[in-house]
């Protein structure tokens, strides 16, 4: 079955500008993760969304940084004015809302900021 | 959140097996041991979580401390497509915690696999 789609798989910006990263879960996942990779890092957890509820957004680095769900499917990031320091690989991961339920990761966003 | 320490990196050759270690000193009752890889330009794959008991899956062995204070995650026999960054996490299953919302990741072990 098809995983999880994120796009575009490369993100070229100049700083200042504003990108939108997408990410389309697995059917039926009402998890939906998003973290970031800088080069040689591990994962920096960025946001959480669970079915309805409020999304936990503890891992926003400032306030340049959005994310929206829509429709408990699709997930857009949104980082504006965008900085070299947000230069990285964005993951997306979905998962089912039960106990121990694995995440199943995207190949990610490589965003560079020139 | 709890924390979990393993070795930067470890060494291996293909067709032997190899065992990556984790201390979780600080584990509580509530947390399960979940491993994850990460092989090259991909997102990270779960590999096998468990509690208490050991448990094996097509992927892998989790061997886990009797004090559940460390474990072992054992590969039979490595292959070159077993090298990537192996992590250790712990994750609090506990309905209402939170703990389940999310995986925080630590630096992990880079396994290379040697022909």
């Amino acid at each position: 079955g098809a995983g999880v789609s994120q796009s575009p798989s490369n993100k070229v910006t100049e700083k200042g500008k504003d990108v939108e990263l997408r990410c389309d879960p697995i059917s039926g996942h009402t998890a939906l993760y998003w973290y970031r990779q800088s080069l040689g890092q591990g994962l920096e957890f960025l946001i959480y969304f669970q079915g309805n509820s409020a999304p936990d957004k503890s891992g926003l680095p400032s306030d340049r940084f959005s994310a929206e769900r829509t429709g408990g499917s699709v997930s857009t990031l949104t980082i504006q004015r965008t900085q070299q320091e947000d230069s990285a690989v964005y993951l997306c991961a979905s998962s089912l809302d039960r106990t121990n339920s694995p995440l199943h990761f995207g190949n990610g966003t490589r965003l560079t900021v020139t | 959140d709890a924390k979990t320490t393993q070795p930067n990196s470890m060494e291996s050759n293909e067709e032997e097996p190899v065992h990556l270690p984790c201390n979780h000193s600080t584990i509580s009752g509530t947390d399960y041991i979940h491993w994850y890889r990460q092989l090259p330009s991909q997102g990270p794959e779960y590999v096998i979580h468990g509690l208490t008991s050991n448990v094996n899956n097509r992927m892998a062995s989790l061997a886990i401390a009797e004090d559940r204070k460390s474990s072992t995650l054992i590969l039979h026999r490595a292959t070159l497509r077993d090298a990537a960054v192996y992590y250790c996490i712990l994750r609090d299953e506990t309905e209402g915690s939170g703990g389940y919302n999310k995986l925080i990741f630590g630096a992990g072990t880079r396994l290379a696999v040697h022909p």
